[in-house]
């Protein structure tokens, strides 16, 4: 069975540009998340989609963090502007949600902002 | 507000050993409680976890205690190997959100 794919691996950009992250998660798994994690912390949930549709955003900084997740597969993770503080490894995650509370990771994007 | 917490940022035990790794929570919702390890340039990978029904779930070299009255658990591994080398985190959901809130994580170093 394929794990959660991420892409790009390694991102770096300069503050106030644009990045987007992509993810794939395991196939049948109704349930995607973005987690946000910054060096020395535990993964920060950012937002939780339930097939296409959002079940929890409420720590997506909504003024330059948006994410979608068209058809219920894929999803993207945007950041526009980029600031200093974003620099983090952002997580994508999938589970077989509501049946299973464990989660499934992908091997995230390590974001640096200069 | 930190609602799981892992007090010890780092652990170094001998090889054959056991590990005792805590976590320590302040939601009392919380009813699922999940461990996770995480290799360098990995993401995190599920290891074990525990109902608030429970008290203790087993699972190999793997065992997590949970004291509900003292709102704790921990993560027992014995005997401890090289490869168990890792980040270890404590994560908790309440019933039906799917939502985990992590702990900060404790480097776990098995010395030979």
């Amino acid at each position: 069975e394929a794990g959660v794919a991420q892409s790009p691996r390694y991102k770096i950009i300069e503050k106030r540009q644009s990045v987007a992250f992509w993810c794939n998660p395991i196939s049948g798994h109704a349930t995607l998340y973005w987690y946000q994690q910054i060096l020395g912390q535990g993964p920060k949930l950012l937002i939780q989609f339930q097939n296409n549709g959002v079940v929890d955003d409420s720590q997506l900084p909504k003024d330059r963090f948006s994410a979608e997740r068209l058809k219920g597969v894929d999803s993207t993770l945007k950041i526009q502007p980029a600031k200093l503080e974003d620099s983090a490894v952002y997580l994508c995650a999938s589970s077989l949600a509501p049946q299973s509370y464990e989660q499934y990771f992908g091997p995230g994007t390590r974001l640096t902002v200069t | 507000d930190q609602q799981v917490k892992q007090n010890s940022p780092s652990l170094s035990v001998q090889e054959g050993r056991i590990s005792i790794l805590n976590c320590d929570y302040t939601n009392s919702m919380f009813d699922y409680f999940l461990w996770y390890k995480k290799y360098p340039a990995e993401g995190p990978t599920f290891l074990i976890s525990i109902s608030s029904i429970k008290d203790k779930n087993e699972d190999g070299r793997f065992t997590v205690f949970l004291n509900k009255s003292a709102k704790h658990l921990s993560l027992h591994i014995v005997p401890s190997q090289p490869g168990d080398s890792a980040v270890y985190f404590c994560a908790a959901s309440v019933e039906g959100a799917q939502k985990l809130v992590f702990g900060q994580g404790t480097r776990l170093t098995i010395n030979p």
